[in-house]
């Protein structure tokens, strides 16, 4: 079965520091990977995918995230943290559920607290 | 802007009733998607709908149903509402059946059974 982790439900940073935010996944398969953001009350942004292209992947508003295949993990950084990155954050394995159905599994999320 | 849009944005129902929640998908996506999103939680699948048929399904009851219309439009129902069932309700279109595709998410309908 594919899943994925996220360690650390709750994360804080200060304004300008590093952002990182962590997710392992478990697949039998080549995964499919997305981080994606919900602002409160709203539905899901897409921040980037990994779709074996390229390992290092660059997302929108500053974000990028690295597949490691060697550590199973694909977390998500950030250069330096901003007032309006305040939001829950999802990592989700794109997998193919019963009948031809892709379906996407979600991780329980990180969320994020800026400080200034 | 996901080009994805759900109606209603908030609704209250009780216990036993049923509800019809709405979703129009981006021009030409043709694959529809709804996920559940308990207070908390990750968002969890429901149940995929490809040109018009249901293709796959999550762990829920066949109390949930869908239907999926020519017009990129579709619809989620479900019967007998339980208290359970108050939630984020999220649809989500793509183009396309491959993994690597991505799934553009409306902004959700959020449910409250009394």
């Amino acid at each position: 079965a594919q899943s994925v982790t996220q360690l650390g439900s709750h994360v804080s940073v200060s304004e300008g520091a590093l952002v990182l935010l962590r997710c392992n996944y478990s697949s039998s398969v080549p995964p499919y990977l997305f981080w994606y953001v919900q602002y409160p009350n709203q539905g899901l942004q897409l921040l980037l995918k990994y779709t074996s292209a390229a390992t290092l992947v660059k997302g929108i508003n500053g974000f990028e995230a690295e597949f490691k295949k060697s550590e199973t993990s694909f977390h998500l950084t950030k250069p330096s943290a901003h007032m309006s990155d305040a939001a829950e954050y999802f990592c989700a394995v794109a997998i193919f559920s019963s009948g031809s159905a892709r379906q996407l599994t979600f991780g329980s999320g990180t969320q994020l607290t800026v400080l200034p | 802007e996901t080009g994805v849009t759900q109606s209603p944005t908030h609704l209250i129902k009780t216990r036993g009733q049923q509800v019809t929640l709405r979703c129009s998908s981006q021009s030409g996506h043709n694959t529809v998607s709804w996920y559940q999103q308990a207070l908390g939680q990750g968002p969890q699948f429901i149940f995929q709908y490809y040109r018009e048929e249901e293709n796959g399904r999550g762990n829920f009851p066949p109390r949930f149903s869908g239907l999926q219309f020519p017009n990129y439009s579709s619809e989620l129902n479900v019967n007998a509402l339980e208290l359970d069932d108050s939630a984020l309700y999220l649809c989500a279109s793509s183009l396309g059946q491959g993994r690597q595709e991505t799934q553009y998410f409306g902004p959700g309908t959020r449910l409250l059974v009394l």
